[in-house]
């Protein structure tokens, strides 16, 4: 059972350059997220799809674009990466919030993203 | 003011200590509450839920004072193994499965 896969692992971009992070997951979870997370600030929402066909702002969706594929696939476009954009990404997914309010979100290993 | 507000540590502390970590949301809506682990340069991993009548799992103990708004970690007999960042997460869900997390508490436990 691979749960949540991320690729690349590791990326180094010049500013302006662009790129996707690929993320699925196998668990036939609804909910996909994309986090970024920094030194000293926890992790971040950047946007999320509640549902296949549906995405929404996060927290920090300036300078991202997002595509909901399909039920398994949550993409995360840079259209022209700055430096402010150096983190790590983690791709997160989980079912919807039950009514006995626990709902475990599984993160893929994340991405490494520099941009020089 | 964060939603999600943790000690940032580092708790330096022997094998064998007793170490407690404390967390406080600011959204009363909060429905519920997790404490995730995440080793160095890797991803975070669910540690245990936090139910209202408070748990145990093993040498972990999580405890939830809704009328306070504070969650706590106890962790009993620390291992070397325990050395991570400890992440509060507080989850609502308004059309989705919104979890806020906090920046995280830093042990490590020494010989």
């Amino acid at each position: 059972n691979a749960g949540v896969t991320q690729t690349p692992k590791f990326q180094v971009l010049k500013t302006g350059q662009s790129m996707t992070l690929q993320c699925a997951q196998d668990m036939n979870h609804n909910s996909m997220y994309w986090y970024r997370q920094d030194p000293g600030m926890g992790l971040r929402l950047i946007y999320y799809s509640a549902s296949e066909g549906t995405t929404d702002k996060g927290e920090v969706p300036n300078g991202y674009n997002v595509s909901r594929l399909n039920k398994r696939e949550f993409s995360l476009r840079l259209e022209s990466a700055a430096p402010s954009q150096t983190s790590v990404y983690f791709c997160a997914s989980s079912e919807a919030l039950s009514t006995q309010g626990r709902t475990e979100a599984f993160f893929g290993q994340g991405t490494r993203l520099t941009v020089v | 003011r964060k939603e999600v507000e943790q000690d940032p540590g580092p708790f330096n502390v022997p094998e064998g200590a007793t170490v407690a970590f404390n967390c406080t949301y600011s959204n009363s809506a909060s429905q519920s509450f997790f404490w995730y682990r995440q080793d160095c340069r890797k991803e975070p991993k669910l540690l245990m839920s936090v139910y209202s009548s408070g748990n145990e799992d093993g040498r972990f103990t999580a405890q939830l004072n809704r009328a306070s708004q504070y969650i706590s970690l106890l962790i009993r007999d620390s291992k070397l193994s325990d050395s991570a960042t400890y992440l509060c997460v507080v989850g609502f869900s308004g059309g989705y499965n919104k979890l806020i997390f906090g920046a995280g508490t830093r042990l490590a436990v020494h010989p």
